[in-house]
């Protein structure tokens, strides 16, 4: 089972790019990325999911190096409703992405 | 789509009586996971569903939970007897697949708010 380690917590100003690390140093090879989002009083919410290289959305970017042992969820021009939880979980298909760390808490600051 | 509907949305009962809590997944997804968040412990994976059938229980906490599926809209989840350290809110959510190279998200209700006193 694929350990993620990030940042406990953030804080960004309104209309800064904001880029949240996750580290994933015993990824296996079937593993994907998998970024969630959890506001206050709901459930968390699927922003993104990579397996290498770059992936693109409308909420969000997620960049993966080549050796796939991190990946950062790329938030632009973050406004004050970016303020939330986000999760990264690592896995395959099967039942080992299913667990959530503890999160980043991104506080956006007016 | 409705997404996953989870009943009641807020739960406030004494110590020992039952509570049953409600989740309607999403309609074509055969994967169901319920899992309890609190402040200390975070999201912990509870119990999981694959076409109805469970499939690892392993993170229930104590023998007073209970989780059943009886067809493919709809599940509950039971505690019996309820304690005050059962407070939590309990998320339910689904998906499509139950394996195979394709990696589908979760899909979560907006939880049921359990306070026990």
């Amino acid at each position: 089972l694929a350990k993620t380690t990030q940042p406990i917590s953030m804080d960004s100003y309104e209309g800064q790019e904001v880029n949240i690390t996750c580290s994933h140093n015993n990824i296996a090879t079937n593993d994907y990325i998998t970024w969630y989002q959890q506001f206050p009083s709901q459930g968390p919410r699927f922003i993104i999911q990579g397996y290498k290289t770059k992936v693109t959305n409308e909420v969000a970017s997620l960049f993966i190096p080549a050796d796939r042992k991190s990946s950062t969820l790329s938030l632009p021009r973050v406004s004050l409703s970016d303020t939330a939880v986000y999760y990264c979980l690592v896995g395959d298909s099967g039942a080992n992405n299913l667990f959530f760390g503890t999160g980043t808490r991104l506080t956006v600051i007016p | 789509d409705a997404g996953v509907i989870q009943s009641p949305r807020h739960e406030v009962t004494e110590m020992g009586q039952e509570v049953t809590l409600r989740c309607k997944p999403i309609s074509g997804h055969n994967s169901l996971f319920w899992y309890r968040q609190t402040m200390m412990r975070g999201l912990e994976l509870l119990i999981y569903f694959n076409n109805n059938v469970p499939i690892d229980d392993s993170g229930m906490p104590e023998d007073r939970f209970s989780a059943k599926m009886p067809n493919a809209s709809f599940s509950t989840l039971k505690i019996q007897p309820s304690e005050p350290r059962d407070s939590a809110v309990y998320f339910c959510a689904s998906r499509y697949g139950t394996g195979g190279s394709y990696n589908s998200p979760l899909h979560f209700g907006n939880g049921t708010r359990l306070t026990v006193t």
